[in-house]
């Protein structure tokens, strides 16, 4: 058990669709950040939101967006799926937005687009 | 950006046997970690060791900063060790990983 709960565990999406992904963090963590892991990669930064404001960006398109909120909770949102959307998506959290801190990772939403 | 890379990609091991696995930069870094993914995915931290060695039971980690290499050492292994192996640096907010090693532990 890290502290950091994803849902769903695991969901099939047709092209074009819209997903949703929800993290909850551990209180205290104000910093949360999402990553995606193709099959066989390691994971793939996608942005970071510290207290509620998107602070820094992978080499996503905007159809990645995402949302967080105070009570430590966040959402990823996915627009317009493509087939190479497929992937395991992290929410990793952190009490601080800088320093030498350990990200804890979640257990992650396994994405399928067919 | 900086670089990751680990080595071997891949590992296959009889259970009880020792192993280095191996993480190198290409920039100076004040922040890396090492995990275990496990079959179902979660990433677990093993180190958090931007410098210097540490152990925990049969896993320890060295970091070399100025020469930009990390070595996580397992001794002994255990079929529950397999899994993949990552190491990732802080870069501004955000980790980079290496593409990982996969370890198989057979009894």
């Amino acid at each position: 058990e890290t502290g950091v709960t994803q849902s769903p565990t695991h969901l099939i999406k047709t092209r074009g669709q819209q997903v949703t992904l929800r993290c909850s963090s551990q209180s205290g963590h104000n910093t949360v950040s999402w990553y995606q892991q193709a099959l066989g990669q390691g994971p793939q930064f996608i942005f970071q939101y510290y207290r509620e404001e998107e602070n820094g960006r992978g080499n996503f398109p905007p159809r990645f967006s995402g949302l967080q909120f105070p009570n430590y909770s966040s959402e990823l949102n996915v627009n317009a799926l493509e087939l190479d959307d497929s992937a395991l998506y992290l929410c990793a959290s952190t009490p601080a937005i800088s320093g030498a801190n350990v990200l804890t990772f979640g257990a992650g939403s396994r994405l399928t687009v067919l | 950006g900086i670089q990751v890379e680990q080595s071997p990609p891949d590992l296959i091991l009889q259970e009880g046997a020792n192993s280095t696995l191996r993480c190198n930069f290409s920039d100076s870094v004040n922040n890396l970690q090492w995990f275990h993914q496990n079959p179902w995915g979660q990433l677990i931290n093993l180190f958090y060791i931007p410098s210097g060695t540490k152990q925990n039971g049969r896993l320890s980690a060295t970091t070399v900063a100025t020469e930009r290499y990390s070595l996580l050492y397992i001794s002994s292994s255990q079929t529950t060790d397999s899994g993949v192996y990552f190491c990732a640096v802080r870069e501004g907010g955000k980790l980079i990983f290496g593409q990982g090693t996969e370890l198989s532990v057979k009894p």
